[in-house]
C-alpha cells in the first residue's frame, strides 16, 4: 500500500509566479490535511479538506491560497502570485476517518522556493 | 485556542543514554490526543506514540515512553537506550475532540536532539 504521495518534491518560483502542488491520498483514505513548514519552525495548519468538500481552511492565508481535493484525482494547493515569504515546505497528510485511531499519514513534503 | 509549547529547542544525549524532551500544552478541553512525530533529515514526518487524555496510564512503544500530566498539562517523551538513527527533530503535538467539525493537529515548534557516539 502505497504511502502519502507528493509531488513535485522540489518546486522553485519566481515572484508573482503559480505554484500548484499535489498530493495522493492513501489507498481508502478520504480526508487530507495540508501543513506548512517555515524554516526553523513547526508545522501550521492550513487546511482540511474531504472529497469535493473544504471542511476546515482556518488555517489558510486569506488571499493567493487556495485548495481542491476533487471526486477524481490529487488534492491541489495552489498559491497565486507567490512571494518569498512563501517559501516553505508543504506537507500532506491523509487518513480514513477522524477517530483517535485513524492516525494522519505523512507525505514526504514539497519544498517551495520562491527567488 | 490551543497552544503547544517546546522549551527545548535542542537536547543532546549519549548513545545507549536515556533522554527526555518536554512538551507543555494549553487547553480548556477535556478530551483530547496527544502525539510525539519524528522529523529526521529526510524530513518525513513520523508517529512515534500517541496518547488519550482520558487514559491514566502512560503510553510505551518499545524504547519511547511518555509522562503524561493531565493537571499540569504537561506531555514528555522518554527515549530510553538512544541509538544513533534518533537523531532527528521531534515535534509534540496536540488534537482536540472538534465533533467531526475537524481534524487538525497543533504542533509545538520542535526539539532537536543530537545523538553522540
Amino acid at each position: 500500500n502505497a504511502g502519502v504521495m507528493q509531488n513535485p518534491r522540489h518546486l522553485v518560483r519566481r515572484r508573482g509566479q503559480e505554484a500548484r502542488l499535489r498530493c495522493s491520498p492513501m489507498k481508502g483514505h478520504s480526508h487530507v490535511y495540508w501543513y506548512r513548514q517555515l524554516p526553523e519552525e513547526g508545522l501550521k495548519f492550513m487546511v482540511y479538506l474531504q472529497k469535493e468538500n473544504i471542511i476546515d481552511e482556518s488555517g489558510m492565508p486569506k488571499e493567493r491560497f487556495s485548495a481542491e481535493f476533487p471526486k477524481e484525482g490529487p488534492s491541489i494547493l495552489r498559491i497565486q502570485q507567490v512571494v518569498r515569504g512563501d517559501s516553505a515546505a508543504y506537507f500532506c497528510a491523509s487518513s480514513i476517518g477522524i477517530g483517535i485511531n485513524d492516525e494522519q499519514y505523512f507525505g514526504p513534503g514539497t519544498r517551495l522556493t520562491v527567488t | 485556542a490551543q497552544t503547544v509549547t517546546q522549551s527545548q529547542p535542542e537536547m543532546s544525549v549519549q548513545e545507549a543514554e536515556t533522554v527526555t524532551l518536554s512538551c507543555t500544552y494549553d487547553t480548556s478541553e477535556s478530551d483530547y490526543y496527544l502525539f510525539w512525530y519524528k522529523q529526521p533529515p529526510s524530513r518525513q514526518m513520523i508517529l512515534v506514540i500517541r496518547q488519550e487524555a482520558y487514559k491514566q496510564q502512560n503510553a510505551t512503544e518499545n524504547r519511547f515512553s511518555v509522562n503524561f500530566q493531565k493537571a499540569a498539562k504537561s506531555f514528555s517523551l522518554k527515549i530510553s537506550d538512544s541509538q544513533l538513527g534518533d537523531a532527528a527533530m521531534y515535534f509534540c503535538a496536540y488534537r482536540g475532540n472538534y465533533g467531526g467539525a475537524t481534524n487538525k493537529l497543533i504542533f509545538g515548534t520542535g526539539t532537536l536532539l543530537a545523538v553522540q557516539p
